[in-house]
């Protein structure tokens, strides 16, 4: 695989504000990336996706960053809520179908 | 949208059996599915892409004699974890790609083996 898991960063965010949650990711070479969340004990979901030909990708509440030159992607969350409360991963492929999952990172929303 | 439904949710099994996990696409055909393992507070990992008609592609490091993976049709991969081992327990998560819909996964499966 590309990126290997580590335990999981954890970022907490007082109900109401932006979060922002970071990716670096391995492989210069991919071309698509996924944000993905999941909730205790169930499989991932699909938040929002961005090609490498873009470096901005907003969706409901959520935006997404790319930057190429360091290889980073951002998900960025407005007004975040308690039910964004889970762990979110972004996730790389190049070229093949195979996705690479990132270390994730957990966010706890305080109400 | 396009829905994967993965089965069972949770299964407990006596070290030394087999156990067979079910991913079925239910709205879409899905030629290639792929199999995750997650571990507690990590990451997904990829173990395996199952294509539809042939033997899956394994990761490296993934042992395929262990984990057996059979895409018999287009909508329907099953993996099987054979003589099963207490560091075997895991989530496994499986996931399909339905081109409009993109990749979709499965709710996971809890394996713990006693």
């Amino acid at each position: 695989g590309e990126s290997v898991g580590l335990h999981l960063p954890t970022l907490s965010v007082q109900e109401g504000d932006n979060s922002i949650i970071n990716c670096a990711y391995s492989n210069s070479a991919s071309d698509y990336f996924i944000w993905y969340k999941q909730e205790s004990g169930k499989g991932p979901q699909f938040i929002i996706d961005i090609r490498s030909n873009m470096d901005k990708r907003q969706g409901q509440r959520v935006t997404v960053l790319l930057n190429k030159t360091v290889k980073h992607l951002s998900l960025q969350i407005a007004a975040t809520q308690p039910g964004d409360s889970a762990v979110y991963f972004c996730a790389e492929k190049a070229g093949s179908n195979q996705f690479y999952f990132g270390t994730g990172t957990s966010l706890t929303v305080i109400p | 949208g396009a829905v994967v439904s993965q089965h069972p949710s949770w299964v407990i099994c006596k070290s030394g059996t087999s156990v067979k996990i079910e991913c079925r696409s239910l709205d879409f055909q899905a030629t290639t599915m792929f199999w995750y393992r997650q571990f507690p507070k990590q990451s997904l990992m990829l173990m395996a892409t199952s294509n539809e008609g042939s033997k899956a592609t394994y990761e490296q490091g993934v042992e395929k004699d262990k984990f057996l993976i059979n895409h018999a049709s287009l909508t329907l991969s099953t993996l099987t974890v054979t003589s099963a081992h207490p560091e075997d327990s895991s989530f496994y998560i499986c996931s399909a790609h339905e081109g409009n819909y993109g990749y979709t996964f499965g709710s996971g499966t809890r394996l713990t083996v006693v």
